[in-house]
């Protein structure tokens, strides 16, 4: 069985700083990782992905991850957030075997502050 | 192109009342998922239909809840009768379904939030 724990509930932080949210996995099988993010009554939109390949992924919005198979690690990162940016951020994890079916973990509120 | 069409956007309903929830999903995407959401957790996987065939409803609490996608594109979600625990957010999302890797992205809908009373 796979899982995924999303280290920090609540991430505070200013604009123009640069942000980091924290994504650990558990599997014993090969996985692919994804970050999503949520607005306010909306579904959830994907960010970036990991399939294979280079380790450092890039996403929309100036988002990048880093997948650190050793750690079992896909942390979030952004160089500088905007107000934008405020919203829920979910880390999933999917099998290779059932590329489709993803567990996902519990959300990050991410809250950018002027 | 079109997305992940869900209805109706919200529900009320007293506990013990049932409760139905439609989703469209993109067109030609051949897989199609149900999520509950609630409030502080991460979606979590109810049913994933492959065309009309189910593929994993292994979270599915098959006592209350039912889905079905007849004619392997719209679906219903069912819930007879509803429990306080299941106001949620309900997600539906589709995918093209192809097992190769960089296809089987998901798109999801708005959701429609259920409050039960």
């Amino acid at each position: 069985a796979q899982s995924v724990t999303q280290l920090d509930s609540q991430v505070p932080v200013f604009e123009e700083a640069p942000v980091e949210l924290r994504c650990n996995y558990s599997s014993s099988v090969s996985v692919y990782l994804f970050w999503y993010v949520q607005y306010p009554n909306q579904g959830l939109q994907l960010l970036l992905k990991y399939l294979s390949g280079s380790t450092l992924v890039k996403g929309i919005n100036g988002f990048e991850a880093e997948f650190n198979k050793s750690q079992t690690s896909f942390h979030l990162r952004k160089p500088s957030v905007h107000i934008s940016d405020t919203a829920e951020y979910f880390c999933a994890v999917s099998m290779d075997t059932n590329a489709g079916k993803s567990t996902f973990g519990d959300g990050t509120t991410l809250t950018v502050k002027p | 192109e079109a997305g992940v069409a869900q209805s109706p956007r919200y529900k009320i309903i007293e506990k013990r009342q049932s409760v139905a929830f439609w989703c469209n999903p993109i067109s030609g995407h051949a897989t199609l998922y149900w999520y509950q959401q609630i409030l502080g957790q991460g979606p979590k996987l109810l049913i994933q239909f492959q065309n009309n065939g189910v593929v994993d409803d292994s979270q599915l609490p098959k006592d209350r809840f039912s889905a079905e996608r007849l004619k392997g594109v719209d679906s219903t979600l069912k819930i007879q009768p509803a429990k306080l625990e299941d106001s949620a957010v309900y997600l539906c999302a589709s995918s093209l379904g192809d097992t190769s890797k960089a296809k089987n992205i998901q798109y999801f809908g708005a959701g429609t939030r259920l409050s039960v009373l």
